[in-house]
């Protein structure tokens, strides 16, 4: 299994609901990421787990909630969101934080919030 | 962190080869340079990376100036597959986990 798992594709929720978005690798990665896109827009970095343990928060607001329950999985906990955050969720995973790894790309959950 | 700099946009014509510039004039000893694709609703893919020496894939070849100043990505043929946004990325070497993305050069390929 060469891939990152990402469900739902697409999601649609109001401003008071809370969700959860799910990514998952079977690759024995033991760093995983979650990634923000807006339309034509580079990803930008939101979380890094390193081996289970989040190591990077960029300054992401508080109604975006990481989770890392065990080492092929990751979630992140949706709640009170605006419309503005509206975007694709990348989820990514590489073997270690060593600069030779290469990362691999979930195609993303495409998130709508109105 | 060390920054890289593409063109915004290029074009080629298929079953002719590409090569897409990168410059990263403030890249450290221990960066690798790492090279991802995005084809349009799709997440990014790993195209191909490497450090000192040049490298070969079964996607494409990477060529890395002396200095490492800069580098360039050579696709030898381009298909229609091959149209997406092309990002170079530099790989920390002492702080991997930081993978940043910059804006990319979006790839156009004619038939």
């Amino acid at each position: 299994d060469t891939e990152v798992t990402q469900t739902p594709k697409h999601l649609v929720m109001g401003m008071t609901n809370k969700k959860s978005l799910k990514c998952e690798q079977h690759m024995g990665h033991r760093a995983m990421y979650w990634y923000k896109q807006k339309a034509k827009k580079p990803p930008e970095l939101m979380f890094v787990y390193s081996y289970e343990k989040l190591s990077i928060n960029e300054s992401v607001p508080s109604r975006f909630s990481p989770e890392c329950p065990n080492s092929s999985l990751l979630n992140l906990h949706l709640h009170a969101l605006q419309p503005e955050d509206s975007a694709l969720y990348l989820c990514a995973s590489s073997q270690g934080d060593a600069s030779n790894y290469g990362y691999t790309f979930g195609s993303g959950t495409r998130l709508t919030v109105v | 962190d060390a920054k890289t700099t593409q063109p915004n946009s290029m074009e080629s014509n298929e079953e002719e080869p590409v090569h897409l510039p990168c410059n990263h004039s403030t890249i450290s000893g221990t960066d690798y340079i790492h090279w991802y694709r995005q084809l349009p609703s799709q997440g990014p893919e790993y195209v191909i990376h490497g450090l000192t020496s040049n490298v070969n894939n079964r996607m494409a070849s990477l060529a890395i100036a002396e200095d490492r100043k800069s580098s360039t990505l050579i696709l030898h043929r381009a298909t229609l597959r091959d149209a997406a946004v092309y990002y170079c990325i530099l790989r920390d070497g002492l702080n991997g986990q930081n993978f940043v993305f910059g804006p990319g050069t979006r790839l156009s390929v004619l038939p």
